[in-house]
């Protein structure tokens, strides 16, 4: 029944290793997006997705790839992983574009080490 | 300076307490969004507003475009209360811009 569901919860993994987090919404929003909260709790815009194409790309390294293979998927690979990655990183969906209430997944927590 | 702005960062409140949380962005926005994020850490949207009042329980957010300032009240505050609260400017093209965040604990 899970809205937005992010897996997995948590993800504890070495320096260099390759990951993913996957992101499902079953509220058939148009727009998924990707956002990062660091070690000081503040959340920063990384990608957005509408109908599985590309609107935001923010200033992120080019180790982390967002894959939308359809509008109720987003998922977020990162490769090389290193230490500053370590975050919790949150999915949310939208309607569209705009002015629309958001639904956020529950959020990844990952750890490099 | 962080383009949404929020104060004060902690509040300690006694339980019952009228409690109010500001909010001013300094960009263009579609609408404004209030978030509540839970020591578990999930986080649920409370608002979004682009004009006026809006009223959930006893969750009160107003919003001044022209001064491009909004605040969320909470009357009879609850231990339940307790959160981070957070502001979002949303953009034009659907994404947030957050605030850093007011770290709410109420007292019983």
């Amino acid at each position: 029944d899970t809205a937005v569901s992010q897996t997995p919860k948590y993800l504890v993994t070495q320096m260099g290793n390759d990951k993913s987090i996957k992101c499902e919404q079953n509220l058939g929003h148009d727009t998924m997006y990707w956002y990062k909260q660091d070690s000081k709790k503040f959340l920063k815009i990384m990608f957005s997705y509408n109908n599985k194409e590309l609107i935001i790309n923010e200033t992120v390294p080019n180790r982390f790839s967002p894959k939308s293979p359809d509008k109720a998927h987003l998922n977020l690979h990162i490769n090389s992983l290193e230490l500053g990655d370590s975050a919790v990183y949150f999915c949310a969906s939208s309607q569209d574009t705009g002015p629309w209430g958001y639904t956020f997944g529950s959020g990844t927590r990952l750890t490099v080490v | 300076k962080n383009e949404v702005e929020q104060s004060p960062q902690n509040l300690t409140a006694q339980e019952g307490e009228f409690i109010t949380i500001n909010c001013s962005y300094s960009v263009g926005i579609s609408a404004l969004h209030w978030l509540q994020q839970h020591p578990g850490g999930g986080i649920v949207s409370l608002f979004m507003l682009s004009s006026g009042k809006k009223k959930h329980g006893r969750l009160i957010a107003t919003i001044n475009i022209q001064e491009k300032h909004s605040s969320l009240h909470i009357t009879a505050s609850h231990p339940r209360d307790s959160a981070v609260y957070i502001c979002a400017a949303g953009g034009s093209q659907g994404n947030l811009i957050f605030g850093k965040g007011t770290k709410l604990s109420v007292k019983p």
